[in-house]
């Protein structure tokens, strides 16, 4: 069984200020990884996936995550936050290549952008 | 990218009525659709896999005979809740995918009972 954990449930941060949310996995398989955003009342926009190759990964809207096999981690970052990143952001596995297809989620964090 | 369609996108209806929520993948055909269950402030859990032409693949815990899922076609998945309760108030989302590679999530049914 696969399981993911987001540590922080909540992250504020002042606008232009550079941010990291946590994303820990735990599988007995290899994994792809994703990492997707919620707006309140929207369903999920994949921001960036990690299926192979390069472990660091560029998405959408400047952010970034880096693949950490010995630390089974996934981390996004970006280095400078705009108000409208403020939304609910879940990091998700699915077993790789022919294993489950449907997404394991983390509980998400909540990044709150302050002016 | 790949579109996947939900409707309705909000629902209110009484208890102890059904409801039913369409799944449909408008560019590609999808073999297999996931339904997954979003509480208020709450992360998406699985709910079951629909396999088109054989039956829904439950998770545990979640009652088959409440959740009917029908694929009946390689575009569509339907999510009946039947004789609902103000408890399966909740947020719906399907996604349909080429594969693990990548998934794609509806906009969301939002289900309030009465």
């Amino acid at each position: 069984a696969q399981s993911v954990t987001q540590l922080d449930s909540q992250v504020p941060v002042f606008e232009e200020a550079p941010v990291e949310l946590r994303c820990n996995y735990s599988s007995s398989v290899s994994v792809y990884l994703f990492w997707y955003v919620q707006y309140p009342n929207q369903g999920l926009q994949l921001l960036l996936k990690y299926l192979s190759g390069s472990t660091l990964v560029k998405g959408i809207n400047g952010f970034e995550a880096e693949f950490n096999k010995s630390q089974t981690s996934f981390h996004l970052r970006k280095p400078s936050v705009h108000i409208s990143d403020t939304a609910e952001y879940f990091c998700a596995v699915s077993e790789n290549p022919t294993g489950r297809r449907a997404l394991t989620f983390g509980s998400g964090t909540r990044l709150q952008v302050q002016p | 990218g790949a579109v996947v369609s939900q409707h309705p996108s909000r629902v209110i209806c009484k208890s102890g009525t059904s409801v039913k929520i369409e799944c449909r993948s408008l560019d590609f055909q999808a073999t297999t659709m996931f339904w997954y269950r979003q509480f208020p402030k709450q992360s998406l859990m699985l709910m079951a896999t629909s396999n088109e032409g054989s039956k829904a693949t439950y998770e545990q815990g979640v009652e088959k005979d409440k959740f009917l899922i029908n694929h009946a076609s390689l575009t569509l998945s339907t999510l009946t809740v039947t004789s609902a309760h103000p408890e399966d108030s909740s947020f719906y989302i399907c996604s349909a995918g080429p594969g693990a590679r990548e998934q794609y999530f509806g906009p969301g049914t939002r289900l309030t009972v009465t």
